[in-house]
């Protein structure tokens, strides 16, 4: 089983440059989000999707997009990329709330000079 | 959303067993006690939840304080792959939303 793929895995943006990280989850799973992770620090939360066709912000939603674009992906976009955006971000999914366990893709690290 | 107090780092030996604390005095009626894991490099995974009695399964216990202000994971028999920063959540009845903390930075000593 994949569980939850994202893409690209690396990335070196310039600022100003704007790219977007793919995530699809093969689980059937409602409920999809975005995380970024600084150096030593703990995940944020940037956006997160409850359920196809609804999203919502999380912590740190300030200079991304997402789009559900359908049960399966969730996408994350950066504009206008800026040094404070380099982290490490995972998306993740899982069958709805509360008690329900949520599933973590590899990461995708990305990198702005 | 409620918070969690955990120790920044701890250590153990291995193939003994290990504590990892964590405290939440502010938990509501509601809320889940959560427990991840994340290996160096990796994306975090689900260790195990609660909400008021002890649950155990294949990879640990949770111990749940009857009045609910702490919990304890429990590692029965450490191994030095379960080296990892142990995160103590709260969540929701009704969130989505899985927020971490810094967690808990667990050395295993062979």
């Amino acid at each position: 089983n994949a569980g939850v793929t994202q893409t690209p895995k690396f990335q070196v943006l310039k600022t100003g440059q704007s790219m977007t990280l793919q995530c699809a989850q093969d689980m059937n799973h409602n409920s999809m989000y975005w995380y970024r992770q600084d150096p030593g620090m703990g995940l944020r939360l940037i956006y997160y999707s409850a359920s196809e066709g609804t999203t919502d912000k999380g912590e740190v939603p300030n200079g991304y997009n997402v789009s559900r674009l359908n049960k399966r992906e969730f996408s994350l976009r950066l504009e206008s990329a800026a040094p404070s955006q380099t982290s490490v971000y995972f998306c993740a999914s899982s069958r709805g709330y509360s008690g329900n366990t949520i599933y973590f893709g590899e990461g995708s690290w990305l990198t702005v000079v | 959303d409620a918070k969690t107090t955990q120790p920044n780092s701890m250590e153990s030996n291995e193939e003994e067993p290990v504590h990892l604390p964590c405290n939440h005095s502010t938990i509501s009626g509601t809320d889940y006690i959560h427990w991840y894991r994340q290996l160096p490099s990796q994306g975090p995974e689900y260790v195990i939840h609660g909400l008021t009695s002890n649950v155990n399964n294949r990879m640990a216990s949770l111990a749940i304080a009857e009045d609910r202000k702490s919990s304890t994971l429990i590692l029965h028999r450490a191994t030095l792959r379960d080296a990892a920063v142990y995160y103590c959540i709260l969540r929701d009845d009704s969130s989505y939303k899985l927020i971490f903390g810094s967690g808990t930075r667990l050395l295993v000593r062979p």
